[in-house]
């Protein structure tokens, strides 16, 4: 079993639908939870990161946290064409230097 | 544009030869991680340098070594490439050995034949 799962999609939606994308992890261990966004043929940009349970907002995206049930989300409200990339999701324990990655979802804002 | 460059931006060659990728961080950043990118694999860990340290090591063959010298960049040096190891590797780089932020380059597509 990977330390990090993540539904790679596709996903498809309008433009202006909320999107909802979702990463599952095995490792409570992990305490600082990431969201990157890939666009093709680039390096993953970061996103946002939270440190262990809660919500953080930004803008558009909202990073949620839910250690109980070890399964992290990011929505995106108001998609827009722009936002079409790959989204990785990665997890890094509080003492230590990796960063796992789920293997990313596609999406695509169709117009 | 991340700060982080990486070269060659593709590279092809064939099975048994050698290659040395290479890395340039941020301006100020001390720890420089190594990724490799497969389809079916997602993003995996190779290794992470901290001012020229070796901190930590992930999947990496030992077909693989890399450095990170005095003045911060780093190369991975891959060597007796097989088909399978045709992928895209990616650099990041990050202030301190323990930061989240970390910034990635664009990547080298390396594709063996």
């Amino acid at each position: 079993q990977k330390e990090v799962e993540q539904d790679p999609g596709p996903l498809s939606v309008p433009e202006g639908a909320i999107v909802s994308l979702n990463c599952t992890y095995s490792n409570s261990a992990f305490q600082y939870f990431m969201w990157y966004r890939q666009y093709s043929r680039k390096g993953p940009e970061l996103l946002m990161y939270t440190y262990s349970s809660g919500n953080k907002e930004d803008g558009r995206f909202t990073a949620q946290v839910d250690k109980s049930s070890k399964y992290i989300s990011l929505f995106i409200r108001d998609s827009q064409p722009s936002d079409s990339a790959t989204y990785l999701c990665a997890m890094r324990m509080d003492t230590g230097n990796q960063f796992y990655f789920g293997t990313g979802t596609s999406l695509t804002v169709i117009p | 544009d991340s700060g982080v460059t990486q070269t060659p931006k593709h590279l092809i060659t064939a099975t048994g030869q050698r290659v040395t990728l290479r890395c340039s961080p941020r301006s100020g950043d001390l720890s420089v991680y190594w990724y490799q990118q497969s389809l079916d694999q997602g993003l995996q860990f190779l290794i992470h340098y901290y001012n020229g340290e070796e901190r930590a090591k992930g999947n990496i063959l030992e077909r693989f070594s890399a450095q990170q010298f005095p003045d911060l960049h780093s190369e991975l040096n891959l060597s007796s490439l097989e088909l399978g190891d045709s992928a895209l590797y990616f650099c990041a780089s990050s202030v301190t050995s323990g930061n989240t932020e970390a910034f990635f380059g664009q990547g080298t597509r390396l594709t063996v034949v």
